[in-house]
């Protein structure tokens, strides 16, 4: 347990619904990651925050994919009309401002679209 | 960022050392060799980092070629539960985005 939880661990929608997950850092961690894998690939970027910033987005984010962190505690991903190319493990990480800072991952959310 | 180059797979008796390369010949002065690994339905989790010398933790040594365009993860004494994908990662110092590529499975066997 790295201290960085994820919710739900599992989602099963279906195409075109909404869903929204949530990442719970470290709490003394101000910057905060989400990242995307599919299935024999790495995790490859979305997003990041510092604070409640967002300050990079990946061109993988597409107008349907949404993250906030609005106080720069917890973070929500949503996605909004699911398609099936949406199925992933929704990763997230936190770690400290500064360089050498190494990356605290949750367990990731498994999302189907059926 | 540098890109990475790592062999698809490795195998390992278990208690034996484990030797993970990684090329990087495109690496710059100021990019740090990071690795990562990830056991099945888990998230990453780091492992050890270095800039141009040796670097030891508790978990694995990190050895890096004095011209910086190739490392070596070392794990001394492999377990059972050292069965993972391991990722080599090249980057910028200051807590940026990782880029993974697709790392080595290590498997670990009795």
């Amino acid at each position: 347990d790295t201290g960085v939880s994820q919710n739900p661990r599992h989602k099963i929608t279906k195409r075109g619904q909404n869903v929204t997950f949530r990442c719970d850092p470290i709490s003394e961690h101000n910057r905060l990651y989400w990242y995307r894998q599919t299935l024999g690939q790495g995790p490859e970027f979305l997003t990041y925050f510092q604070n409640e910033a967002q300050l990079e987005k990946s061109r993988l984010l597409s107008d349907r994919f949404s993250a906030e962190r609005p106080k720069g505690s917890f973070s929500t991903l949503e996605i909004q009309r699911t398609e099936q190319g949406d199925s992933a493990m929704y990763l997230c990480a936190s770690s400290l401002t500064g360089t050498l800072d190494e990356q605290y991952f949750g367990p990731g959310t498994r999302l189907t679209v059926t | 960022d540098a890109k990475t180059t790592q062999p698809p797979s490795m195998d390992c008796a278990e208690g034996r050392a484990a030797n993970l390369p990684c090329n990087h010949s495109t690496i710059s002065g100021n990019e740090y060799v990071y690795w990562y690994r990830q056991i099945h339905s888990q998230g990453p989790q780091y492992i050890i980092h270095g800039l141009k010398n040796n670097e030891t933790n508790e978990m694995a040594s990190l050895i890096i070629t004095e011209d910086r365009k190739s490392s070596t993860l070392i794990l001394p004494h492999a377990t059972l539960r050292d069965t993972a994908v391991y990722y080599c990662i090249v980057i910028t110092g200051g807590g940026n985005k990782l880029t993974f590529g697709t790392g080595t499975q290590l498997k670990v066997e009795l």
